[in-house]
């Protein structure tokens, strides 16, 4: 069964600043891995997503990169700005194509 | 596209009354998950449907908590009778199989349940 985790569980960072958020994974037979994102009171908006043939995506200023040996990905958030701030989950897709989601990484950005 | 929709936003109710949560997924999606979220547990499946039947319902705690998908356009999460425990928000998703895992997830606005 896959499991996903992420670490911090916590982030704070001053405005402007390039941050990367972790996620690893148990599973390396990934069909998928997205990342979301969840704002206070709302559903997930998908980010990202990245096939298990790929190495990474790109969307504006942010970056999600898969490494599929080592069980990992991480989510890069360029020049950061207070609108970023949210809970971001990651998301992976075992055999059985069900998503397993983290239990996300908070990130304030602070002005 | 108006997204996924799902009714209603807030439910407050008391132990052992039945509760109903409604679900629209997106026109054209054939797989339609539900997904329960508390802080302690975080995001959990609950069941998921593929062309209106139920693929996988490993997830569902218990024997009161039980789903249906009568045609693609509509889903029901039924809790009978409702517990404090059950407290937390559901979560509809819906998505389109494109194979190769292009698939993207996406969710309605979840409808926060609580049991008193």
């Amino acid at each position: 069964k896959q499991e996903v985790t992420q670490i911090p569980a916590a982030l704070s960072v001053p405005e402007g600043e390039n941050l990367v958020l972790n996620c690893s994974f148990t599973d390396s037979a990934i069909y998928n891995l997205q990342w979301f994102r969840q704002d206070p009171g709302k559903g997930l908006t998908s980010l990202l997503l990245i096939q298990s043939s790929q190495r990474e995506q790109t969307s504006g200023r942010l970056n999600a990169s898969l490494d599929k040996s080592s069980g990992r990905s991480t989510l890069y958030i360029a020049a950061s700005q207070p609108g970023d701030s949210a809970t971001y989950l990651c998301a992976g897709s075992g055999s059985a194509r069900q998503l397993t989601f983290g239990s996300g990484t908070q990130l304030t950005v602070l002005p | 596209d108006a997204g996924v929709i799902q009714s209603p936003r807030h439910e407050v109710t008391e132990m052992g009354q039945e509760v109903t949560l409604r679900c629209k997924p997106i026109s054209g999606h054939d797989y339609l998950f539900w997904y329960r979220q508390t802080m302690m547990r975080g995001l959990e499946l609950l069941i998921y449907f593929n062309n209106n039947v139920p693929i996988d319902d490993s997830g569902m705690p218990e024997d009161r908590f039980s789903a249906k998908m009568p045609n693609a356009s509509f889903s029901t999460l039924k809790i009978q009778p409702s517990e404090p425990r059950d407290s937390a928000v559901y979560f509809c998703a819906s998505s389109r199989r494109k194979g190769q895992g292009r698939e993207k997830l996406f969710f309605g606005s979840g409808t926060q349940l609580s049991v008193l």
